[in-house]
């Protein structure tokens, strides 16, 4: 029963250098998210999916790549590392969208 | 932007005290949902209160949630340690999308 799982958990990484985060999802839920976490923002949504092949622009998409070839994955790249991206990404899953997000236990991204 | 705005930001009480926990929000909602967050873990969903509802309860949590001022509250009832943690405000509106607030920190003396 793995539920949310993100990997890897720390990353470390230069400027200009491309990342990708993996979520995976054992629930079989349709919806899945991507926030990420700074001090004084809260979570801000980045992208989100309803389904395979669905995906649309959260509050602050600028920088980074989704893509949801199947449901249970929902991979997040950033296409060329700045500083400013630099924070913890967590990644949620929900069944129908507008009810319990659960989420994962977040990456720590360090950009250099 | 944020839709939920908590106050106070930081709590501090004694442990077994009542720990009350307000959230303020701008536009319409389907509902309002609160999370915890661990140091260092991911959020939990602790209790969701839909938009034609008053009053929730789970345990020791009681969420009220007034419609006409926009605004919600969490009451932590004989806290504990354990209740150490960041609590997040999250509304959901007909997007399917969530807009969490900046969290209010507790913290649990023993």
């Amino acid at each position: 029963d793995a539920g949310i799982t993100q990997s890897p958990r720390y990353k470390i990484t230069e400027t200009g250098r491309q990342v990708t985060l993996m979520c995976h999802q054992t629930w079989s839920h349709s919806y899945m998210f991507w926030y990420r976490q700074d001090l004084g923002h809260g979570l801000r949504l980045i992208y989100y999916s309803a389904a395979a092949d669905i995906t649309d622009k959260g509050e602050v998409p600028d920088g980074y790549v989704v893509s949801r070839s199947k449901t249970e994955n929902f991979p997040l790249t950033l296409e060329s590392a700045t500083r400013s991206q630099t924070s913890v990404y967590f990644c949620a899953s929900s069944l129908t969208g507008l009810e319990t997000q659960y989420f994962g236990p977040g990456t720590r991204l360090l950009v250099l | 932007s944020q839709q939920g705005e908590e106050d106070p930001q930081a709590l501090s009480i004694q442990e077994g005290e009542n720990a009350t926990m307000n959230c303020s929000y701008k536009t319409s909602i389907n509902n309002l949902q609160w999370y915890r967050q661990n140091s260092g873990r991911g959020l939990v969903h602790l209790i969701l209160i839909r938009s034609n509802e008053r009053e929730k309860h789970s345990g020791r949590l009681r969420v009220t949630l007034d419609t006409s001022k926009k605004s919600s509250s969490l009451l932590i009832t004989a806290s504990r340690a354990a209740d150490t943690a960041s609590y997040f405000c999250a509304t959901g509106s007909n997007d399917y999308k969530l807009s969490f607030g900046a969290g209010t920190t507790v913290t649990v003396r023993a």
